[in-house]
C-alpha cells in the first residue's frame, strides 16, 4: 500500500494563478481530509468527505474547492492564489468516525505552496 | 467543540523519561488521540484510547482518565528522535480531527 500520496510535493505561484493539489489514497477509505498549516501553527481543516460525491467545509475553506467523485481521489482546487495562502498543505484519510475504531487519521507528505 | 491544554514546550534528556499531560473538554466524548509531529513533516498516528486506562505500546504509552478529563503521553528511553510535537486530539461527535500546535518536546543530549 502507498497509503496517502500528494502531488505535487513543492510549488510556487504567481498571484492570480490557479492550481490543483492531487491527494490520491489506496487504503479504500470512505473519509478524506485537507488541511493547511502555517508555521508555527495547528493544522486547520479546509474541507472534507465522508464518501464519494459528498464534500463539506471545514474551518478555513474560502479560496479553495473540492471534488470527490472517487473513493481514491480528493482533489484540492485554489482559484486566485493568494499570498495568505502560502502554507502546507496536507491530504488525510480515514476509515470511520466514531467509537467503531478504524477513525485514526493517515496523513499524505505535503504539497508546500508559495504564493508570490 | 473541543477544548484541550497542553503544555507549549517540554525539554527532557536522552535515556529519561517524559510525561506529556493533556486535559480535555469535549461536548460528547469519542476517544482521544494521540498523534507525533515532526518538524516539515506530516502527523503520525501514535495512540487512540476510548477506555480508562494504561495502553502500552513499545516505549511509548497512553493513559485516560474520562471521569477527569485527563490524559497523559509517556516516552520512556528518549532518544533524540522522539524530539518532534505532539498533539492531543479529543474529538467531539462525529466530527473531523482538530489538531492544535501540541507540545514542542526537544531531547538533548
Amino acid at each position: 500500500n502507498a497509503g496517502v500520496t500528494q502531488t505535487p510535493k513543492f510549488r510556487i505561484l504567481k498571484i492570480g494563478q490557479s492550481m490543483t493539489l492531487q491527494c490520491t489514497q489506496d487504503m479504500n477509505h470512505n473519509y478524506m481530509y485537507w488541511y493547511r498549516q502555517d508555521p508555527g501553527m495547528g493544522l486547520k481543516l479546509i474541507y472534507y468527505s465522508v464518501g464519494a460525491g459528498i464534500t463539506d467545509k471545514g474551518e478555513v475553506p474560502n479560496g479553495y474547492n473540492v471534488s470527490r467523485s472517487t473513493t481514491e481521489d480528493f482533489p484540492l482546487r485554489l482559484e486566485l492564489a493568494a499570498p495568505s495562502q502560502t502554507s502546507v498543505y496536507f491530504c488525510a484519510s480515514s476509515h470511520t468516525t466514531g467509537l467503531a475504531g478504524g477513525y485514526e487519521q493517515y496523513f499524505g507528505p505535503g504539497t508546500r505552496l508559495t504564493v508570490t | 467543540g473541543q477544548n484541550i491544554d497542553q503544555p507549549t514546550e517540554m525539554t527532557a534528556t536522552e535515556g529519561a523519561i517524559v510525561q506529556i499531560n493533556c486535559t480535555y473538554q469535549t461536548s460528547g466524548f469519542n476517544g482521544l488521540f494521540w498523534y507525533q509531529q515532526h518538524a516539515g513533516e506530516a502527523p503520525t498516528f501514535l495512540s487512540y484510547n476510548v477506555l480508562d486506562g494504561l495502553e502500552e505500546k513499545g516505549r511509548f504509552s497512553s493513559f485516560l482518565s474520562r471521569s477527569k478529563g485527563y490524559s497523559y503521553l509517556l516516552l520512556k528511553e528518549l532518544q533524540m528522535k522522539d524530539s518532534a510535537s505532539y498533539l492531543c486530539v479529543a474529538p467531539s461527535g462525529n466530527t473531523p480531527l482538530v489538531f492544535g500546535k501540541g507540545t514542542r518536546l526537544s531531547v538533548i543530549a
